[in-house]
């Protein structure tokens, strides 16, 4: 069946600093990729997606490129803020199943002032 | 704010006990996805609706249904309440049938503390 493998956190950074979180998965044929973020006492909001190879998503200054080679799906930023605290879910819906996302177990991130 | 509404935002009650969750959809989202979010199982889908009618199931237990009014709006409904049960339960809305494409939005979520 379809699954995600996000990087165990809790991640910690200094605002300023690259974040990188790893996303692997496994899905049947071409899945869609997707971030959702979760601020604290909030629901999830949709923070980017890409539906085919080589796409990239971005958003509020977050980036994700699709890569069917190594099916991954890294989140990126080149300069967190404190406001990005949060906890990050990557997810997938794939051909197989294209009702339902499947999510990784999430990875919670702070950003130290 | 995603358009999706849910209440309500907390709920406390006791096991054996029955509850109903309600969701309304973003205005023009004809599917309607439940999920539950809990400490161990992480974020598992339950269940869709579209245009009224059941589409798919998750991992929904027997316990637990749900149904979709003319109006679009969805209730959970959750009874024989165990321990386990606690959790966070979202409620997503969607345009169309397939969420290959498209995207889901997400409400705000209901607590459920069974005691």
């Amino acid at each position: 069946g379809d699954s995600v493998t996000q990087m165990e956190g809790p991640v910690t950074l200094s605002e300023e600093a690259f974040l990188t979180i790893n996303c692997t998965y496994t899905a049947t044929g071409y899945p869609s990729l997707f971030w959702y973020v979760q601020y604290p006492g909030e629901g999830l909001q949709l923070l980017l997606k890409a539906t085919k190879a080589d796409d990239k998503g971005s958003n509020k200054g977050f980036e994700a490129t699709y890569r069917k080679e190594t099916t991954s799906f890294h989140l990126e930023k080149g300069s967190v803020q404190v406001s990005d605290s949060a906890v990050y879910f990557c997810a997938l819906i794939s051909g197989g199943s294209n009702y339902k996302l499947t999510f990784g177990k999430g990875t919670l991130l702070t950003v130290n002032p | 704010d995603s358009g999706v509404t849910q209440t309500p935002k907390h709920l406390i009650t006791a096991t054996g006990q029955r509850v109903t969750l309600r969701c309304s959809p973003r205005s023009g989202d004809l599917s309607v996805y439940w999920y539950q979010q809990s400490l161990d199982q992480g974020l598992q889908f339950l269940i869709q609706y579209y245009n009224g009618e059941e589409r798919a199931k998750g991992n929904i237990l027997e316990r637990f249904s749900a149904q979709q009014f003319p109006d679009l709006h969805s209730e959970l409904n959750l009874s024989s309440l165990e321990l386990g049960d606690s959790a966070l339960y979202f409620c997503a809305s969607s345009t169309t049938l397939s969420a290959l494409t498209d995207t889901q939005y997400f409400g705000p979520g209901t607590r459920l503390t069974v005691l």
